[in-house]
């Protein structure tokens, strides 16, 4: 079964410091990634996706992440923190073997990035 | 702005009652998704929709129902509401097997 976890609860950075949003998963075959970020009473906003090809992808707002297969990892991360950059991200997988019908999105529970001025 | 719509965008009923959410996907999108986010559940899968017919389904209580009409919208129905289903419900859309696009989602106030 796909699953996603995002160990870290809360991340605290302060701005101008890099920062790491991390992420594994456990999917079946080879997987389709998502980084989401929500703002407060807003709805999900896709950032970037890892679909094959280079491990490192680049998404919105500076982001990137870095598809690591053998340590199942799809880490989020940005050189230099903004205060604007505090909101809460979401990592997600998708089984890509689901063919027409579009397999569901699976999501972590989410991590609380917070840059302090 | 993702292109996906819901209505309304917030909600307060008394407990008992029944609401009717609704999506419309961006143009094209034949899968829509369900979800449902309260504080202490997180991002939880309700139900899956591609092209009219129900694909999957997840934590969907069975006084929820849902449904996809042939111009693709949706309605998520939730009725005999208690306190606990109070919630931000969102809906997402997709046309590939690749990124959703969500919506702004519904407050679901019960008092």
């Amino acid at each position: 079964a796909q699953s996603v976890a995002q160990p870290e609860d809360q991340v605290n950075v302060a701005e101008g410091n890099p920062l790491t949003v991390k992420c594994t998963y456990s999917v079946s075959g080879n997987p389709y990634l998502f980084w989401y970020v929500q703002y407060p009473n807003r709805g999900l906003q896709f950032l970037l996706k890892y679909i094959t090809g280079d491990n490192l992808v680049k998404g919105s707002y500076g982001f990137e992440a870095e598809f690591n297969k053998s340590q199942t990892s799809f880490h989020l991360k940005k050189p230099s923190a903004l205060v604007s950059d505090s909101a809460l991200y979401f990592c997600a997988v998708r089984d890509p073997n689901r063919g027409s019908t579009l397999g569901r999105l699976y999501f972590g529970r989410g991590t609380q990035l917070t840059v302090w001025p | 702005d993702s292109g996906v719509t819901q209505t309304p965008k917030h909600l307060i009923t008394a407990t008992g009652q029944r609401v009717t959410l609704r999506c419309s996907p961006r143009s094209g999108d034949l899968s829509v998704y369900w979800y449902q986010q309260s504080l202490d559940q997180g991002l939880q899968f309700l139900i899956q929709y591609y092209n009219g017919e129900e694909r999957a389904k997840g934590n969907i209580l069975e006084r929820f129902s849902a449904q996809q009409f042939p111009d693709l919208h949706s309605e998520l129905n939730l009725s005999s509401l208690e306190l606990g289903d109070s919630a931000l419900y969102f809906c997402a859309s997709s046309s590939s097997n690749t990124e959703a696009f969500f919506g702004q989602g519904t407050r679901l106030t019960v008092v």
